[in-house]
């Protein structure tokens, strides 16, 4: 267990509907980061919150938005969903920007 | 730009050892991050170095040279079980890390 909780871990859904991962950082860390990973491709970066405050912005899709809430557990929201949006999506966290990261299990999400 | 090359894939023998190669081109630099991923699984920290030199760590190694851009982490004694990704990423000037796409290794009895 790497201390950062991804939830759920498996995700099945239609073309067109919304769903909401969940992540919940190591405690003591205060930067979250999402990464959406297709298959066979790198890690993509989405999003960074730093103490509740979006930090960086990748290439993050319109359809795509994201937050950190007080207690610093984070949500990724994904839109009218497409075909092409199945993938792992990572959550990370590290204590400060710059530090290494820790790496939650990941949620797949098959579009179907 | 800001810029990781790593080799796509590379193959290697059981027992022996890999050197996997990463060079960076990046404005700024505060340290430079090697991770493992297995097929469908999460990233793990392997190594990280910010000053030139190898860090030795078990079985992998990782060495700097911020003159030149480049880094390479080295894997002795290979297991069937180092099969897999192997992850660059440099912090650069605004502590945001940048990722290499990764080296996919494969290892054969």
């Amino acid at each position: 267990d790497s201390g950062v909780t991804q939830t759920p871990k498996h995700l099945i859904t239609a073309t067109g509907q919304r769903v909401t991962l969940r992540c919940s950082p190591r405690s003591g860390d205060l930067s979250v980061y999402w990464y959406q990973q297709s298959l066979d491709q790198g890690l993509q970066f989405l999003i960074q919150y730093y103490n509740g405050e979006e930090r960086a912005k990748g290439n993050i899709l319109e359809r795509f938005s994201a937050q950190q809430f007080p207690d610093l557990h984070s949500e990724l929201n994904l839109s009218s969903l497409e075909l092409g949006d199945s993938a792992l999506y990572f959550c990370a966290s590290s204590a400060s920007p710059g530090e290494s990261y820790t790496f939650g299990s990941g949620t797949r999400l098959t579009v179907v | 730009g800001q810029n990781i090359d790593q080799p796509t894939e590379m193959t290697a023998t059981e027992g022996a050892i890999v050197q996997i190669n990463c060079t960076y081109q990046t404005s700024g630099f505060n340290g430079l991050f090697w991770y493992q991923q297995h097929a469908g699984e999460a990233p793990t920290f392997l190594s990280y170095n910010v000053l030139d030199g190898l860090e030795e760590k078990g079985r992998f190694s990782s060495f700097l040279s911020r003159s030149k851009g480049y880094s390479y982490l080295l894997l002795k004694e290979l297991q069937m079980k180092d099969s897999a990704s192997y992850l660059c990423a440099v912090s650069g000037s605004n502590y945001q890390l940048i990722w290499g796409a990764g080296t996919k290794l494969i290892i054969k009895p």
